[in-house]
C-alpha cells in the first residue's frame, strides 16, 4: 500500500541553525503535498504545501523541495529558532483523494 | 476568529458507553474532517465532510458515526466505545473548492480514553 516516511524520528539542532527534515513517499501519482508542524498538546498546523509540477517553494523562513525522480521531499527551516520545536509530519495526496500521514520527526532545538 | 474549536478536550469512557464530539469551525469552510492520531501510526481519517448535509467514510470508518447538519458543525459519534478506540481525536476543516483531502486547520484535539 501507501506510505509515506520520514527518514529521522528525531533531529537536534543549534539554534541560528538550519534545519533540514526529509521524508519519502511510495506512491508515483502522489500530486500534492504538505507539511504539517504540530506542537506538543496541539493539533497540526499547516507550513507549506507544493504540488507536483513545482520542484520547489518558499515561505517564510521555510522551503520545501519535492525530487519526484526519488520520490523525495524536503523542509527546509532556516536560522532555527526554540518555537521551531515541534513534531514535523508530510502528507502526500494521491490521484484517489487520499492523503496519507507520515509518522513525524520531533525537532529539538538546542540554546 | 476562534478557527476550529472541539468539545471535550478530555474524556474517559467506560467499554460500551456512546458520546458525542463536536467539532465547530467559523470560518465558512466547506470541507471538514474527522481523524484519530495513534503512537506510530500517524494521523489517519475517520469521517469527511464536503458540505452541508454531507458525509463520507474515510480510511478508518468502522464504530464511528457523523453528521452534519449545519455547516460550522462536524459531529463525531461512538455508539459503543471499544479500548481500541482509545486516542486522541482531530477536527479539521478547509476551504471548498480545493482539493478535498488537504486539511487546512486542525482543532486542538479531544484525548479519548475507553477501558
Amino acid at each position: 500500500g501507501e506510505s509515506v516516511g520520514l527518514h529521522l524520528p528525531t533531529l537536534s539542532v543549534q539554534e541560528g541553525d538550519n534545519s533540514i527534515i526529509n521524508c519519502a513517499y511510495s506512491n508515483s501519482a502522489s500530486d500534492y503535498f504538505i507539511w504539517y508542524k504540530q506542537e506538543s498538546g496541539k493539533g497540526p498546523q499547516f507550513i507549506i504545501d507544493i504540488r507536483s509540477n513545482m520542484d520547489k517553494r518558499q515561505g517564510q523562513r521555510v522551503t520545501v523541495l519535492l525530487n519526484k525522480t526519488v520520490k523525495h521531499l524536503s523542509l527546509q527551516i532556516a536560522a532555527t529558532q526554540p518555537g521551531d520545536s515541534a513534531v514535523y509530519f508530510c502528507a502526500s495526496l494521491s490521484n484517489t483523494g487520499k492523503l496519507i500521514f507520515g509518522q513525524g520527526t520531533t525537532l529539538q532545538v538546542k540554546p | 476568529n476562534a478557527g476550529v474549536t472541539q468539545t471535550p478536550k478530555f474524556r474517559v469512557l467506560k467499554t460500551g458507553q456512546s458520546m458525542t464530539l463536536l467539532c465547530a469551525q467559523d470560518m465558512n469552510h466547506e470541507y471538514m474532517y474527522w481523524y484519530r492520531q495513534d503512537p506510530g501510526m500517524g494521523l489517519r481519517l475517520i469521517h469527511y465532510s464536503v458540505g452541508e448535509g454531507t458525509t463520507a467514510k474515510g480510511e478508518v470508518p468502522d464504530g464511528y458515526n457523523v453528521s452534519r447538519l449545519k455547516k460550522q458543525n462536524f459531529l463525531l459519534g461512538l455508539e459503543s466505545a471499544a479500548p481500541s478506540q482509545t486516542s486522541v481525536y482531530f477536527c479539521a476543516s478547509s476551504a471548498g473548492g480545493g482539493l478535498v483531502g488537504s486539511p487546512r486547520f486542525f482543532g486542538p484535539g479531544t484525548r479519548l480514553t475507553v477501558l
